[in-house]
């Protein structure tokens, strides 16, 4: 199976600030990667897929890049309504494994 | 608008079974491949089971494979998970998932609210 590894495993941020997520895949994924939200008590969001398409209705001051092995999540300009946990998950391989997730708190 | 709702969660005493349902609406429900995640209290995500559009082909994970079944009724745009042999390893919320294809890729576009199973004596 495909060990995805994410970083940082708890964040805390202030409004207005830019964070990013990373996301490590144990091989090569060929951007077969999707970020989700999960809000308190809530199930996951898809936020992005294939490693940089934005899902329908997502705001556009979230993001996704990378390539290889090696991803990541920009939140720009934080607002109260992204505190949530947010994982990574690689698709390109079965079976479909996530990331241990990240918790963002606002500081 | 895309909504899945499961139901049939709840508590179970280990080596019992247990019936999960999701009535999927808002799609075309025999479109589309399904599947299960689940995920243990305070912990993360971990897929479970897909089954194709028609009900063909399954797929699980190593853990739950003899002991649970996925189905699905495309006449009530219903997904099923039959969970046999229950451990209590097995504890955690099951969410109902479409498998979306976009013809390079699989990935979980939507998810259901989530069905809480407990396995305990």
């Amino acid at each position: 199976d495909i060990q995805m590894t994410q970083s940082p495993a708890s964040l805390s941020a202030s409004l207005g600030e830019t964070v990013t997520i990373e996301c490590r895949a144990s091989e090569d994924i060929y951007n077969g990667l999707a970020w989700y939200q999960q809000k308190p008590g809530k199930s996951p969001q898809l936020l992005i897929y294939n490693a940089n398409s934005l899902h329908t209705g997502v705001p556009s001051r979230f993001s996704g890049s990378g390539s290889g092995t090696q991803y990541s999540l920009k939140i720009n300009s934080l607002q109260s309504e992204d505190v949530a946990s947010y994982f990574c998950q690689q698709y390109y391989n079965y079976p479909p494994t996530f990331g241990g997730g990240t918790k963002l708190e606002l500081k | 608008e895309v909504q899945l709702v499961e139901s049939g969660g709840g508590l179970v005493q280990p080596g019992r079974s247990m019936k999960l349902s999701c009535a999927a609406s808002g799609f075309t429900f025999n479109n589309y491949d399904m599947a299960w995640v689940c995920q243990a209290p305070k912990k993360g995500l971990e897929w479970v089971a897909t089954i194709s559009y028609d009900g063909s082909s399954t797929y699980y994970r190593d853990s739950v494979k003899g002991r649970f079944t996925i189905s699905r009724d495309n006449a009530k745009s219903t997904l099923y998970l039959q969970m046999d042999s229950l451990r209590s390893e097995d504890t955690a919320t099951y969410y109902c998932a479409r498998h979306y294809y976009d013809g390079t890729y699989y990935y979980f576009d939507y998810w259901g609210q989530g069905v809480m199973v407990t396995v305990s004596s």
